[in-house]
């Protein structure tokens, strides 16, 4: 039973335009949410995170909204630039953090020139 | 400073054998925890040390175990090695042990299971 889906395995995007990545989770009890980008022969790397209080998180080109109601969360990369481009991961904890991670498995993001 | 390190980073492993695989933390961080990275499967928590004590355990076999050390650094073992192992796996280390904090993840070993 998968908890965490990213039922997009892949997407493309035009330089400069915007990448919507999405995530939706079923346990009602995640209430930490966290982004990592991977590239290959590297581990993930942390993007950007938000807790359940809230339904917004910003930093820099990236922002991550929260709709709870429908246990959905997505990633906006504005503009999306080539380096953007690696496999990003939605990662799901609950009691604020005390629980281990549960990954979703992943979409790869091409963004081309 | 350092990054977390993992080794080795390949490994070729016959079926039934045992492996050890090892992890260093960043300097400082004392939470340690292992990912089994599949295509099929995504990222799949094996096991988190913290203070060299395991707090939680994900839903594998008893084949997986780790242990921590008292400088933090953290070993993974498989035992009766099956196809089905091989996979990249990942540990991460925190300075807590609290997955909401930032968790820094090392390259990986890729293990390959004939």
């Amino acid at each position: 039973d998968q908890q965490v889906k990213q039922n997009s395995p892949s997407l493309s995007v035009q330089e400069g335009r915007i990448s919507i990545l999405n995530c939706d989770y079923t346990n009602s009890m995640f209430d930490y949410f966290l982004w990592y980008k991977k590239y290959p022969a590297e581990g993930p790397t942390f993007l950007i995170s938000i807790s359940s209080i809230k339904d917004k998180n910003e930093d820099g080109r990236f922002t991550v909204f929260l709709n709870k109601s429908a246990k959905h969360l997505s990633l906006h990369i504005v503009p999306s630039q080539p380096g953007d481009s690696a496999v990003y991961f939605c990662a799901a904890s609950a009691s604020r953090g005390n629980t281990p991670l549960v990954f979703g498995k992943g979409t790869r993001l091409s963004v081309i020139a | 400073k350092a990054g977390v390190t993992q080794t080795p980073r390949y490994l070729i492993k016959t079926r039934g054998q045992q492996v050890t695989l090892s992890c260093s933390p960043i300097s400082g961080h004392r939470s340690v925890s292992w990912y089994q990275q599949t295509p099929g499967q995504g990222l799949q928590f094996l096991f988190e040390y913290f203070s060299e004590t395991q707090r939680n355990k994900g839903n594998f076999p008893g084949r997986f175990s780790g242990r921590q050390f008292s400088n933090s650094r953290s070993e993974m073992n498989v035992s009766t090695l099956e196809l089905g192992d091989s996979a990249l796996y990942l540990c991460a280390s925190s300075l807590a042990p609290d997955f909401g904090y930032e968790q820094y993840f090392g390259p990986g070993t890729r293990l390959t299971v004939t």
